[in-house]
Parts: C-alpha cells; sequence; structure tokens
C-alpha cells in the first residue's frame, strides 16, 4: 500500500507571511498533484508535477517534486486570506489510481 | 469550462434508508472514480470505472454500497442501508485517459448525513 504523509496537519499564520507544506512517501510516484479544497466542496487541481526535480510556480505558490519523485513541497509567499482550505497531495501510480495524503489545513488570518 | 457535476449536494437521511448520488463527468472523460472523504481527512477512492466497466472497487463495502456505470457516462452509487459511520462527503472525479498525468476533475461533491 502507497501511503502519502502530510506535514504539518495545520497551519495557521498571519497575512502576509509565507509557509510550507510538505508530501512524503517510500514510494516512487510516476506523477504528483496538488489540490486546494474549500469547505463544502470538492478539491481543486492546482498542478501536476511529473519529472524528478521539477519546479513550478503559480503565481505566488512555488511547487517542487523530490529528484527521486517520493516527495514533494508547496511553499507560499507572502499568503493572502483567499488561500485558506484544505491542501492535498496524491500520488499518481499504475492504472491511474491517486493515492491522496491526509491533507494540510492553512488558516491565513487578515 | 467544462465541469463534474453531482447531485444532490446535500442529503439527509434516517439509518436503515436507501440513499443514492449521481455523477456526470466532463465530456469525453473516459475514466470517473468515486471518493468518500471523512470531515478533515484525504478522499479515500471506493470505486473507479473505465467507460463502463469496474476497474478497481477494492474499498468499496460491497454488502451494503453498490455503482454503475451503464452506458459509460453518467454514474450512480448507492448505499443500501445506510449506516451512521457513512456519514461523508462523496466526490466523483473524471479523467481523460488512463494513461499521462492521472489528472483527476472533481465535481462539488455530496454532503451526506446519516440520522
Amino acid at each position: 500500500t502507497q501511503l502519502l504523509e502530510q506535514s504539518p496537519q495545520f497551519l495557521s499564520i498571519q497575512e502576509g507571511e509565507n509557509l510550507t507544506v510538505y508530501c512524503n512517501s517510500s514510494s516512487v510516484f510516476s506523477s504528483l498533484q496538488w489540490y486546494r479544497q474549500e469547505p463544502g466542496e470538492g478539491p481543486v487541481l492546482l498542478v501536476t508535477v511529473v519529472t524528478g526535480g521539477e519546479v513550478k510556480k503559480l503565481k505566488r505558490l512555488t511547487f517542487q517534486f523530490g529528484d527521486a519523485r517520493k516527495d514533494s513541497s508547496l511553499h507560499i509567499t507572502a499568503a493572502q486570506p483567499g488561500d485558506t482550505g484544505l491542501y492535498l497531495c496524491a500520488g499518481a501510480a499504475a492504472g491511474n489510481k491517486l493515492t491522496f495524503g491526509g491533507g494540510t489545513r492553512v488558516l491565513v488570518k487578515p | 469550462e467544462a465541469e463534474v457535476a453531482q447531485s444532490p449536494r446535500y442529503k439527509i437521511t434516517e439509518k436503515s434508508q436507501a440513499v443514492a448520488f449521481w455523477c456526470d463527468p466532463i465530456s469525453g472523460h473516459a475514466t470517473l472514480y468515486w471518493y468518500r472523504q471523512i470531515l478533515g481527512q484525504g478522499p479515500e477512492l471506493l470505486v473507479q470505472f473505465q467507460d463502463e466497466s469496474v476497474v478497481d472497487d477494492s474499498q468499496l463495502p460491497k454488502d451494503r454500497f453498490s455503482a454503475e456505470r451503464l452506458k459509460g457516462v453518467d454514474s450512480t452509487l448507492k448505499i443500501q442501508p445506510a449506516e451512521l459511520g457513512d456519514s461523508a462527503m462523496y466526490l466523483c472525479a473524471s479523467s481523460l485517459t488512463a494513461g499521462g498525468t492521472y489528472e483527476q476533475y472533481f465535481g462539488p461533491g455530496t454532503r451526506l448525513t446519516v440520522t
């Protein structure tokens, strides 16, 4: 069974601060996706990383895939209240199956 | 922009009753997934369809849950009888193909409360 562990589970910061969320596994994934989910809604895909060592930027969000394709991180610069939500990482394996991490709940206070 | 549709958005039912959820994936998406998400946790896969065929239902409690995708387009997930522990968000997702980067697109979910 492939497991993805996210840390921290909960993060509360002030507007303007930076934050990093980690996603770790002992398994290798062919790709890894990051989602953000707001209360009462479905997850929304933010980014997919495929290549080991890959870095992708989406405005103030920076995503990195580990060289061995076992881990990933999400860094948010100058967080805003609109960044509040549940951040989920999900690793893709054979058969188009995603394994989700437990999520990191981020609260950005104004 | 194409979206995954789900209905109903909210459902309250009493234990031992039957309940059904519907999902219409993005047009052209061959792969459809049903997930269950307990509050504050990540989604867990219940069943995966490729067109009309089930390719993974290893985590589906088959004594009470059933899923179908008869024409390979929309899908229904049923619970009978519902139990208190079934209270959760039920999410449907779809993806274009069985290969590639496996990007899945989620619907808004159905929040089920069993009383």
